[in-house]
């Protein structure tokens, strides 16, 4: 199986903190998806951003951004000046070929006021 | 309705029954996909429908486990002689296009609790 690797399964910052969660993919796939969810305490899984694997532009939201790095197969996503409504599991997840989204194990956020 | 629909949101059954989980997708999405969530887990493939048809349904555990979608729109998820490993939430996606072009849209679960 091509697995999708977030190694932290658990991060603490106090609010305003900047914060990066890491996400390690494995792909056979010359073109594939990329993605992260948010996933609050209510439970819907909530789209932050997709990105194709011949697009490398690094990408910013607001206080979001996000890293993709094809050499070191990495897709980290940061979030500047962290606010407690941050507070969430969130998760890095792959597509490519026929089948669904394939999922990390998500690393839950704790933004402490 | 807006959103991705799912009902019931929860059922708790006995040990060997038989459950249905139904998936309301957004209208128009052709592609449709049932996922399943343990705790402390990220979401686990289990079918994909492209229209009507089952596209991939390399995810699903066992025999036991079956997915229709007649009309190309609501999906029903079927498990028979339920087991306590297969609480769960059942999470239900859709999405216009399918693959990994567009966004999955997913709705807010079935918490599925055997006992």
């Amino acid at each position: 199986a091509q697995k999708v690797t977030q190694a932290q399964t658990e991060i603490s910052v106090v609010e305003k903190e900047d914060v990066t969660l890491d996400c390690v993919y494995e792909t056979r796939d010359t073109t594939y998806y990329l993605f992260w969810y948010k996933q609050p305490p209510s439970g819907e899984l909530v789209f932050l951003i997709r990105r194709n694997s011949f697009d490398e532009q690094n990408e910013i939201s607001g206080r979001y951004s996000w890293n993709f790095q094809k050499s070191t197969s990495s897709f980290n996503f940061t979030i500047t000046a962290s606010q407690v409504v941050d507070s969430a599991v969130y998760f890095c997840a792959r597509h490519g070929g026929a089948d669904g989204l394939t999922f990390g194990k998500g690393t839950h956020l704790i933004i402490q006021p | 309705g807006a959103g991705v629909s799912q009902t019931p949101s929860n059922k708790v059954t006995e040990k060997g029954k038989y459950v249905e989980l139904r998936c309301d997708p957004i209208s128009g999405h052709t592609a449709l996909y049932w996922y399943r969530q343990s705790l402390g887990q990220g979401p686990e493939f289990l079918i994909y429908f492209q229209g009507t048809g089952a596209a991939d349904d390399s995810g699903l555990p066992n025999d036991r486990f079956f997915a229709v979608r007649p009309e190309g729109s609501v999906s029903t998820l079927k498990i028979q002689r339920t087991e306590r490993g297969d609480s769960a939430v059942y999470l239900c996606a859709s999405s216009p296009q399918g693959a990994g072009g567009t966004e999955a849209f997913f709705g807010q679960g079935t918490r599925l609790t055997v006992v």
